[in-house]
């Protein structure tokens, strides 16, 4: 398998549920995003891991954890998450050296919270 | 501060038609990159390029090219002779330092048949 890969691709939780979206990539990168878009909204990036280090989190609410195991996976652990959170959740990777280089992003996860 | 306009929201064009998607950039930075990135309907973004703040020739792939002008701070991207697979939604992004890189909102193109 090649690129970047998100699991799954849709998910429907209530409110009060906990669920865990993966991301994997194949590309050999030691830097990971993960990144929101809503509906009209600009792309919020949300996290970045560099070599498993936490270098970024852009602010966003306790009730997303990431996790990022080794430089292959990254993983948003979600719970007791709110209607506006509903959005498309995009992964991505890049080489390091920061933000200077293009990002490779897996196909999203579909997130729908009722 | 940091940011990216992308005036156009949506362009329908018949497809074999030429199509401009425009960016605007702002940053106080002398070093800095741009980008842009497609998004088809499956989802994913696509890197198409990457060019830095010292390199102002443009560049043609394809169908493909963008112009670059430091003086407007513009990095408009063109598609020459459109086709349906063209259609998808551009965005332009912006990079000065850090982690984090702007994104424009979005263009979104239709391309007719």
């Amino acid at each position: 398998e090649t690129g970047v890969t998100q699991t799954p691709r849709h998910l429907v939780m209530g409110m009060t549920n906990k669920k865990s979206l993966k991301c994997e990539q194949h590309l050999g990168h030691n830097a990971m995003y993960w990144y929101k878009q809503s509906a009209k909204k600009p792309l919020e990036l949300m996290f970045v891991y560099n070599f498993k280090e936490q270098t970024e989190n852009n602010s966003v609410p306790s009730r997303f954890s990431p996790e990022c195991p080794n430089s292959s996976h990254l993983f948003l652990h979600l719970h007791t998450l709110q209607p506006e959170d509903s959005a498309l959740y995009l992964c991505a990777s890049s080489v390091p050296g920061e933000g200077a280089y293009e990002q490779y992003f897996g196909p999203g996860t579909r997130l729908t919270v009722t | 501060a940091q940011k990216v306009t992308q005036a156009q929201t949506e362009i329908s064009v018949v497809e074999k038609e030429d199509v401009t998607l425009d960016c605007v950039y702002e940053t106080r930075d002398t070093t800095y990159y741009l980008f842009w990135y497609k998004q088809p309907p499956s989802g994913e973004l696509v890197f198409l390029i990457r060019r830095n703040s010292f390199d102002e020739q443009n560049e043609i792939s394809g169908r493909y090219s963008w112009n670059f002008q430091k003086s407007t701070s513009s990095f408009n991207f063109t598609i020459t002779a459109s086709q349906v697979v063209d259609s998808a939604v551009y965005f332009c992004a912006l990079y000065t330092g850090g982690f984090k890189t702007i994104f424009g909102a979005g263009t979104r193109l239709f391309v007719k048949a």
